[in-house]
This record gives C-alpha cells, structure tokens and sequence, in this order.
C-alpha cells in the first residue's frame, strides 16, 4: 500500500458525460501528479499540483481539468468524455520540491474508466 | 519523445532464473526510478537511481545506470512466479519546465513459470 488512494476504483459511463476522479496523497505529500495510460499512448503525465498550485501540464486535453484543495487532496475532471478517454487513470504523490531521497513518486491503486 | 524505452518488451523465464531487464532514455536526467505493476493494477515503486549514482541494490534488485549512454538496466535475482508483472522505468529530466514529472517508456512483460 502506497499511502494513495484513488476513488472510485471503477467508472463507467457514456459518451458526452463528465466524471470526477479523486485522489488523496501521502501523508506529508505537497505534490500531486495525473498520469493517463492506455493502450494506444502507455503511460503519460497530464498534470501536476504542488501546495494548490498547478505546478507542470503535460498532455492533458482541454476537456480535462484538475485542481488540488487546501487539504491536497486532488480532483481530476473529465468532460464531454470520448471513447478514446478509457484509460486507467493514476495520481501519484510526493514530496516536493524535493530533498535528500524524498524525489520518489507513490502512485494510487487508479482509477479505471470506461466510456460506452 | 523523452520516454524511456525497455527492452525487452517481454521475457519469459524459469523461477530461479535471472532477469534482466534494459531501459533507454534519450535527454538528460535527474533520477531513473523503476516501478512493477501487476495486470493493469497500480505502479509499485521498487528502486531510484539518481544521475550521479551508477549501481544501487534492494533485495533481489540490482540497478545500474550509465549515464553517458544514457541506459539503466534492472536485475531480479533468483526469480520468482509472484514476480510475474509489467516493469516500467521512469526518467525525471532535469530541465527546470520538466521537473518533477516522469516519463515511462512501454514496460517489459515479465512472466515467471513455476
């Protein structure tokens, strides 16, 4: 167990919706990340969040958004959603910016969506 | 792209055996980190490698790190059927815009027959 946790675990749903992903870092943790994997792109950073500020963007599309809350806890929002979208869907935390041995990245369980 | 590339993409061995796993990576970086994951399930963090160390050890796990060829490689010694899993690495660059986030290349397909 990472310390991570990701909610809901599964999520299916249907073209054109919106969902909502969780995440609650680490205890400790200032820096929440995104990462998407699929089939077709492997495992891609979307988003980083460090103290409730956006901190990095990757290849996040505009249909998707995230912020982090002053608890940290993060929220990864996916809108007007394609099939393309199922994924499985990870938040990882860590300490950061980082200090002797603190750079590690602890990932969630994920979360797996599915767009019928 | 910045990904890392494994390589294998899969291997398949004998419990007892051991595996070596090649990962290559193409900017420079600020650490190289290993994760396992087990069928679509979450990334277990297994060993950092930072740019100025060249060999590290955990357990069964052996890294090293080149970085003028910009490679690392993982070692499992006496595998095991529970080790059975993708294995992926990940580079942290070193680019202030880049920090922070990782890059994963494609995973190598570990199986381990009993």
């Amino acid at each position: 167990d990472s310390g991570v946790t990701q909610t809901p675990k599964h999520l299916i749903t249907a073209t054109g919706q919106r969902v909502t992903l969780r995440c609650s870092p680490r205890s400790g943790d200032l820096s929440v990340y995104w990462y998407q994997q699929s089939l077709d792109q492997g495992l891609q950073f979307l988003i980083q969040y460090y103290n409730g500020e956006e901190r990095a963007k990757g290849n996040i599309l505009e249909r998707f958004s995230a912020q982090q809350f002053p608890d940290l806890h993060s929220e990864l929002n996916l809108s007007s959603l394609e099939l393309g979208d199922s994924a499985l869907y990870f938040c990882a935390s860590s300490v950061y910016p980082r200090g002797p041995g603190m750079d590690e990245q602890f990932f969630g369980p994920g979360t797996r969506l599915t767009v019928l | 792209s910045q990904q890392g590339e494994e390589d294998p993409q899969a291997l398949s061995i004998q419990e007892g055996e051991n595996a070596t796993m090649n990962c290559s990576y193409k900017t420079s970086i600020n650490n190289l980190q290993w994760y396992r994951q087990n069928s679509g399930r979450g990334l277990v963090h297994l060993i950092l490698i930072r740019s100025n160390e060249r060999e590290k050890h955990s357990g069964r796990l052996r890294v090293t790190l080149d970085t003028s060829k910009k490679s690392s490689s993982l070692l499992i010694t006496a595998s095991r059927a529970a080790d059975t899993a993708s294995y992926f690495c990940a580079t942290e660059p070193d680019r202030g815009s880049t920090l922070g986030r990782l890059y994963f290349g494609r995973g190598t397909q570990l199986t381990v027959w009993p």
